[in-house]
């Protein structure tokens, strides 16, 4: 089954404790993205990567740190989490050109900072 | 930049009435417009696809939007709610301008009565 797995699904830690949280798809999407979702603000892009080795800043990247080694994998690292981290966050993959595929999500982790 | 914006963050509606969630966008160029739909507790999916083709776009489960350059407007509808229909709807739009970037708007909350 075409899908993105993130893991993991919750996850409740303490301020500056680094984490990481794991995406990976297995449709050989060039393009994978990162986004926060909070009420009433929709989804915020965090980092994207057009390809392997090739990452970019998205909307709201401060806090954050992501790598593409490999073209299926898009983990999002926290090196040191704060509060206003926590968050509902989705990693999506599409090919490239995204404009005219739309994106396929994961399901989602939600983060809680203590 | 492109940027979308959603009339309502919450639309409620009787069963069997017409469903109907505003979406308006700003792009410089030709722009690429989503519907997404999340349900309780999942990820995003998409519901359809506007890519320059057909102005009038038909999705799943019953939804069709209509692209209206006058207006820059992706209004999405259907014509009778299902209970099945409750949930979180994002309107999205991506251009060239910004790498095909995905810019969500903040959200609308559908709740179908009884």
């Amino acid at each position: 089954e075409a899908q993105v797995t993130q893991n993991p699904r919750y996850l409740i830690t303490v301020t500056g404790k680094k984490l990481t949280v794991t995406c990976s798809q297995n449709m050989n999407h060039e393009y994978m993205s990162w986004y926060r979702q909070d009420p009433g603000l929709g989804l915020r892009q965090i980092y994207y990567s057009m390809n392997v080795e090739v990452t970019d800043k998205g909307d709201v990247p401060e806090g954050y740190k992501v790598s593409r080694k490999e073209k299926r994998n898009f983990p999002l690292i926290l090196e040191s989490p704060s509060p206003n981290q926590t968050s509902l966050y989705f990693c999506a993959s599409s090919y490239a050109p995204q404009g005219n595929y739309g994106y396929t999500f994961g399901s989602g982790t939600r983060l809680t900072v203590v | 930049a492109q940027s979308v914006t959603q009339l309502g963050s919450h639309v409620s509606v009787s069963e069997g009435a017409l469903v109907l969630l505003r979406c308006n966008y700003s792009s410089s160029v030709p722009p690429y417009l989503f519907w997404y739909v999340q349900y309780p507790n999942q990820g995003l999916q998409l519901l359809l696809k506007y890519t320059s083709a057909a102005t009038l776009v038909k999705g799943i489960n019953g939804f069709e939007a209509e692209f209206k350059k006058s207006e820059t407007s992706f209004h999405l509808t259907k014509p009778s709610a299902h209970m099945s229909d409750a949930a979180e709807y994002f309107c999205a739009v991506s251009d060239r301008s910004n790498d095909y970037k995905l810019s969500f708007g903040a959200g609308t909350t559908v709740t179908v009565r009884a």
